[in-house]
């Protein structure tokens, strides 16, 4: 069965530090990869989404970066954090379009 | 583009009612529905799912209602137990990859 890992659970940065967020997906190959951002109390917001290596499309601009250097692996990014980047960060996987998306149990980013 | 809303932000059901959570989106290309349960401090989890060439699908104690004429749907729980307790989203799409999510609805089930 698939499975999809990210790591840290939480993590407290000061402002202007850099991030690295990574996600990893076992059990499947060539799956479409996502990270979103949930503000507390919200829906998720799309950030980036790869169709494939090296593939990432933006969906807003913003202070983060996304890479995808293997198959099975997304990370996401940022060389200086700001205070509004603060939020929970969730990664997802699915198999192409109009098929369920399958998200991990995310990141709890704090920025003091 | 999509907006998919939820119409009440939270809902309290005593155990063992049925609930009923509605979600109304805009965009009439959409073709595909998703639900999900989001618990505190985790990812959302995949409930069910509903292709816009039906209108009904059931599950384990879940069924969703698509009605695309007003551009609606809405997830049925039944006989609600405390574990059902949690945020649930819907989530709507198009022939494209992505999905975009409502706000959410707090699910109180009372013991």
């Amino acid at each position: 069965s698939q499975t999809i890992h990210q790591w840290p659970a939480t993590l407290v940065q000061p402002v202007g530090s850099p991030l690295s967020l990574e996600c990893t997906v076992e059990g499947t190959s060539n799956p479409n990869l996502y990270w979103y951002r949930q503000a507390a109390g919200r829906g998720l917001q799309l950030l980036f989404y790869s169709v494939g290596i090296g593939q990432i499309s933006s969906e807003v601009p913003q202070n983060l970066s996304a890479s995808r250097p293997q198959d099975r692996q997304f990370i996401l990014s940022s060389k200086k954090l700001l205070l509004s980047d603060s939020g929970f960060y969730l990664c997802a996987w699915s198999h192409g379009g109009n098929q369920p998306q399958h998200f991990g149990d995310g990141t709890r980013l704090s920025i003091l | 583009g999509e907006n998919v809303g939820l119409h009440l932000p939270t809902l309290s059901v005593q155990e063992g009612d049925n609930s009923i959570i509605n979600c109304a989106y805009s965009n009439s290309a959409s073709d595909y529905f998703i639900w999900y349960k989001q618990e505190s401090g985790k990812g959302p989890q995949f409930i069910i799912d509903i292709r816009s060439n039906m209108d009904k699908r059931q599950g384990q104690r879940v069924t969703v209602l698509l009605n695309k004429t007003v551009k609606h749907l809405s997830l049925q729980i039944a006989a609600t137990q405390p574990g059902d307790s949690a945020v649930y989203f819907c989530a709507g799409g198009g022939s494209n990859y992505k999905l975009t999510f409502g706000k959410g609805t707090l699910l109180t089930v009372n013991p």
